[in-house]
């Protein structure tokens, strides 16, 4: 089965920028999609297709997509960015959609 | 504006079985592929089941394939999930999703979940 790793945390002190990855075998050739959970709340897209943004979702957030690593990059970071983040993918071989584990990121 | 409103939730015996629905509204509800994920306590998101725009396709999570059943009825705007022979392991909050276009792409809204625990 097709496996995303995300690394379980990432800590960034405000207005700086937050990188966090999604590993995947050959991800570079699938489309990434990046929802943001906040505490208690129901997941919202962020990012999809590697790297288009939803109406209304902030500029500071985009995306990248290249061989094995795909990269949600959130710019100027603000407290109200603390949440987790989850990165999906259609697996066509076995017709399974995957998220990966989660990212939680840390305003300090 | 679109709405996913999910319902059916609550606490089940190891064994049994629960239906959940998800209520849509604001949108043409048979023009989208619908989705079901779920989330243990504490732990990440997990795809359970997508079914197509038009009913005829459905996809199974490996770990629900052959006690969950994925179902729309277009005429009430409603998502279905039939959930047979629950195991503590089901215990999570379940999220109906609507997809973009296509059956395959990005899940664009999402519903506030309802919790399923199996617990004797």
């Amino acid at each position: 089965s097709y496996v995303l790793t995300q690394p379980p945390s990432v800590s960034v002190a405000p207005r700086q920028t937050a990188r966090i990855t999604c590993g995947g075998n050959d991800i570079g050739s699938k489309s990434v999609h990046w929802y943001q959970q906040r505490p208690g709340q129901a997941p919202v897209l962020v990012v999809y297709d590697d790297g288009a943004r939803p109406s209304g979702i902030p500029e500071r957030f985009s995306g990248s997509n290249s061989r094995n690593t795909a990269t949600l990059t959130i710019s100027r970071v603000e407290a109200g960015d603390e949440a987790d983040y989850h990165c999906q993918v259609w697996d066509n071989p076995t017709d399974h959609w995957v998220f990966g584990g989660g990212t939680k990121l840390t305003v300090l | 504006q679109v709405q996913l409103v999910e319902s059916g939730g609550g606490v089940v015996q190891p064994g049994r079985s629960l239906r959940l629905s998800c209520a849509a509204s604001g949108f043409t509800f048979s023009s989208f592929a619908m989705h079901w994920a779920r989330q243990a306590p504490g732990k990440g998101l997990e795809w359970v089941a997508l079914i197509s725009y038009d009913g005829n396709n459905e996809y199974y999570a490996d770990s629900v394939k052959g006690r969950f059943t994925i179902s729309r009825d277009d005429s009430k705007s409603t998502l279905y999930l039939q959930m047979n022979s629950l195991g503590p392991e089901d215990t999570a909050i379940y999220y109906c999703a609507r997809g973009s276009s296509g059956n395959f792409a990005f899940w664009a809204y999402w519903g506030q979940g309802t919790l399923v625990t199996v617990s004797s």
